[in-house]
C-alpha cells in the first residue's frame, strides 16, 4: 500500500498467506534502507536492511526488493503468521552522504493475519 | 534486560511544565535518537547525537532540548509542554559507521493536558 494521507495503508491476510508491503521513497540519494516490524506497546524491531548496490536481499521468511528506477522498495512475508501481525516501516538514508546515520521513516502499513 | 531502556514509560502532565524523558543503553554505542511517533506520521527525529560532545537538531526540535550526559545516558526536555507534544517517544542507538541499524527502546508515551 502506498502512503495516504493520515490514514495508514493496511493488509489484511489469512494465515500462510504470502504477504507483501510496499514503500515508496522520496530521496533518490537514498542507499540505505531498512524494514522495522512494530507491535503494539513496543518500540520499532529491525527486520532487514538492504543497500542501493543490491536489487534483493533475503532473511528468514523475509525478502527486501529494491527498485532505484522507480524509488520503490518491498518487503514480502513468506507464510504469514499471526505473530506477524504489527505495523511495518520503512526507513531510508543517504549512508554514505551528509544525512549518515539519520533515517527518515516512511508512515507505515498495517498488516493484519487472520488465523 | 533491555538493552535501550526509557523511563518513565507513559507520564501525564500539563500545559507549561518541565518535562524530561530519560534514555539509557548498554549497547555501548555511540550514536543516540529521539523520535516522536504521532499516529498515521511515522516517526520523526527530534535531534540526534553522534559522541557525548556532539548535538544536532534534527527534523522537528522546536520546543525541545537534549542532554548527552555520558555515552549510555541521552535526555530529552521539554522546557514548557503544549498539547501538540502529546506523542509517542522513542530512543534509539546505532553503532558508528553508515550501514548500521538503529535499535529502539519501548517508548514513552506522554500526555499534555
Amino acid at each position: 500500500g502506498e502512503s495516504v494521507g493520515l490514514h495508514l495503508p493496511t493488509l489484511s491476510v489469512q494465515e500462510g498467506d504470502n504477504s507483501i508491503i510496499n514503500c515508496a521513497y522520496s530521496n533518490s540519494a537514498s542507499d540505505y534502507f531498512i524494514w522495522y516490524k512494530q507491535e503494539s506497546g513496543k518500540g520499532p524491531q529491525f527486520i532487514i536492511d538492504i543497500r542501493s548496490n543490491m536489487d534483493k536481499r533475503q532473511g528468514q521468511r523475509v525478502t527486501v526488493l529494491l527498485n532505484k528506477t522507480v524509488k520503490h522498495l518491498s518487503l514480502q512475508i513468506a507464510a504469514t503468521q499471526p505473530g506477524d501481525s504489527a505495523v511495518y516501516f520503512c526507513a531510508e538514508t543517504n549512508a554514505g552522504g551528509t544525512s549518515y546515520g539519520k533515517l527518515t521513516f516512511g508512515q507505515g502499513t498495517i498488516l493484519t493475519v487472520h488465523p | 534486560d533491555a538493552d535501550v531502556t526509557q523511563t518513565p514509560r507513559n507520564r501525564i502532565t500539563k500545559t507549561g511544565k518541565r518535562i524530561m524523558l530519560e534514555c539509557s543503553q548498554t549497547k555501548g554505542h555511540d550514536r543516540m535518537y529521539w523520535y516522536r511517533q504521532d499516529p498515521g506520521l511515522g516517526l520523526r527525529l527530534i535531534y540526534y547525537s553522534f559522541d557525548v560532545k556532539d548535538i544536532n537538531k534534527g527534523e522537528i526540535s522546536d520546543g525541545y532540548s537534549v542532554s548527552r550526559q555520558a555515552q549510555a545516558k541521552f535526555s530529552l526536555s521539554l522546557e514548557s509542554a503544549i498539547p501538540n507534544q502529546t506523542a509517542l517517544y522513542f530512543c534509539a542507538t546505532s553503532s558508528g559507521g553508515s550501514y548500521n541499524e538503529q535499535f529502539f527502546g519501548p517508548g514513552t508515551r506522554l500526555t499534555v493536558l
